[in-house]
């Protein structure tokens, strides 16, 4: 039972361009949702957040877009950079979940020079 | 620098061992979490506390313990290894009221 659903494995984008990664969930719950950021042998690192009552929030080159009707949320960055190339999380949690996060399988975002 | 820190990166044991991975804090946070990373399935909470000596299960629970003895540490125990406990462990915290974790750098666990 994938509460928080990353369907794409991986994700490649040629530098300057825009990437868009997606996340979908099913739990009509979860009011806050996060992005995370993994390079290898390293723990997960916050990106960006956006609670329910926002459909978009920015941040510098990050920006995470809500769109509770569908139960989507996508994350766009632009221009994107090589050090960007890392597994993205997306997280989602309950008001009621005790800061619990629900995390999705990860994207594999690699950015070609 | 604020951390989490997990003692061992790399880990070996043998089937049946009783295991033990720790995380200790140094940020003064009130929550811990306990994850495992798998291919395919992201990041799976296996445990946390909210306060010392207080634990709640996960998702997935089940072939382990936890012991929040002091705020600062937060113990997975592996009661009885087995072959599918093979994973990447992240250890995390946070504040009351943020969802901000701040995440160790894992340990991976192999069990022959």
């Amino acid at each position: 039972d994938q509460q928080v659903k990353q369907n794409s494995p991986s994700l490649s984008v040629q530098e300057g361009r825009i990437s868009i990664l997606n996340c979908d969930y099913t739990n009509s719950m979860f009011d806050y949702f996060l992005w995370y950021k993994k390079y290898p042998a390293e723990g997960p690192t916050f990106l960006i957040s956006i609670s329910s009552i926002k459909d978009k929030n920015e941040d510098g080159r990050f920006t995470v877009f809500l769109n509770k009707s569908a139960k989507h949320l996508s994350l766009h960055i632009v221009p994107s950079q090589p050090g960007d190339s890392a597994v993205y999380f997306c997280a989602a949690s309950a008001i009621q979940g005790a800061q619990k996060l629900v995390f999705g399988q990860g994207t594999r975002l690699t950015i070609n020079p | 620098d604020v951390k989490v820190t997990q003692s061992s990166r790399y880990l070996v044991k043998r089937t049946g061992e009783k295991v033990f991975l720790e995380c200790v804090q140094d940020m003064d946070h009130e929550n811990m979490f306990w994850y495992r990373q798998d291919p395919g399935l992201g990041l799976r909470l296996i445990y946390f506390s909210y306060d010392v000596k207080m634990k709640e299960k996960g998702d997935i629970p089940e072939g382990y313990s936890v012991s929040r003895e002091k705020k600062e540490r937060f113990s997975l125990i592996l009661e009885s290894a087995s072959t599918n406990q093979t994973s990447m462990y992240l250890c995390a915290s946070s504040l009351v009221q943020n969802y901000g974790y701040t995440f160790g750098s894992g340990t991976r666990l192999t069990v022959v």
